[in-house]
This record gives C-alpha cells, structure tokens and sequence, in this order.
C-alpha cells in the first residue's frame, strides 16, 4: 500500500524557516517524480514544486521561487521542502503527492504568523 | 488566479447527470492531459481522472473525463448523496512550467 507521510508543520513567525518531510513507502519511490501542493484555508489547492527521480530538475511556482527548494533522498525514500523567508500567504497545509496526483499524504499545517 | 476556468458550482437531483467544465488555453489544456481531483473538507484531493479520460482503479464508471481544444469536462452520472464535494481540474502548463489547478466546483446534490 502506497503510504505518503508529511512532517516538520508548525508555526513559524514571518521570516522564519522551515524544512518539511515526506516518507514515502509501499512504492519504488526512486522512479516516480513528485510534487508538493499546498492549500490555503478556504481556498483551493496549489501547486508549489516538483522535482524529477534523480533530482536534476525541480520547478517552482512564482511565488516560491528563490525562497523554497525541493529535494529528495531516494536512499531514505524521503521528499524535503525547505522553506525560508516565510510570509504569511504561505499559511496552508502542505501535502506531499506522487506528480501523477494518484496518492497523496494527508498533509503537514504550516502556519506564519507573529 | 488561477488559469484554468470552473464554474462556482453545480447542482442536481440524485440520480441525475452533471457535467463540470474546465476552460484554459493553448499552454495548458491545448497541449497537455487533464486530471480531475474530488476534494472533501479537511481532506487531500483525491485523484478521479487522469490523462483526460482515464479512471485510477478503484473509482466508478459513472465518473467520466474527455478534453476538446482548450476545455476539459468531467462527468458525473447517476449523482449520489456522496458525491457532494469540491472539484478541481489540473495540468500543466508549458509557458508558466508550472502546474495548475482550476478554480473548483462545488458539486451540491438537491
């Protein structure tokens, strides 16, 4: 069974950092792109980032770019967001997803507020 | 906001048909498959269509997905009480290299 699990959610003042993790597991994690999708209370779902099996190409959404980077461990079958220069628009639960959106985690709060 | 365009919402009486559109463009719907997403509150979306006309295992016949031009339609027949939900229309887009969801429906059964 494909399992997807997020962590390292919390609250963050506006500037602030954070590093999120997803496990994956029940699927050979190295072959299969993936993404990080957010949404935002009330709104709907963004997508933030994805990046390739090896790693060698990532791609961002404006809003992130230069301050958010996408990485991935395939000898841990783990997928990292780091978030830096955090504002309070980036306030959403974090989802980690297969690229092809067939599975997803049941998503990690983030929250930038002061 | 978003790229792609969906109605606010939808409605019908059980049992009935609705159909959701997804407008966009050349860049994305023109030139890339469709995915098709359900969404209950407090929950991750969940995917329903891909590759525009495609079912993941598991998900029923009476949800269907086709693409024409610039525009994507999901389906959904024989509508059940468990259909209420938000959904979202997704792809990629080559001038933004970005991926993009629609703005959502709300599917409400009558």
């Amino acid at each position: 069974e494909v399992q997807l699990v997020e962590s390292g959610g919390g609250l963050v003042q506006p500037g602030g950092s954070l590093r999120l993790s997803c496990a994956a597991s029940g699927f050979t994690f190295s072959s299969y792109w993936m993404s990080w999708v957010r949404q935002a209370p009330g709104k709907g779902p963004e997508w933030v980032a994805n990046i390739n099996q090896d790693g060698s190409a990532k791609y961002y959404v404006d809003s992130v770019k230069g301050r958010f980077t996408i990485s991935r461990d395939n000898a841990k079958n783990s997928l990292y967001l780091q978030m830096n220069s955090l504002r309070a628009e980036d306030t959403a639960a974090y989802y980690c997803a297969t690229n092809n959106g067939d599975s997803w985690g049941l998503g990690t709060l983030v929250t930038v507020s002061s | 906001q978003s790229v792609l365009t969906q109605p606010p919402s939808v409605s019908a009486a059980p049992g009935q048909k609705v159909t959701i559109s997804c407008s966009g463009g050349s860049s994305n719907i023109g030139n890339n498959y469709v995915s098709w997403y359900q969404q209950f509150p407090g929950t991750a979306p969940k995917l329903l269509i891909y590759e525009s006309n495609k079912r993941p295992s598991g998900i029923p016949d009476r949800f269907s997905g086709s693409k024409s031009g610039t525009s994507a339609t999901l389906g959904i027949t024989g509508l059940q009480t468990g259909d209420e939900a938000d959904y979202y229309c997704g792809t990629w887009d080559n001038s933004l290299s970005a991926y993009v969801f629609g703005t959502g429906t709300k599917v409400t059964v009558l």
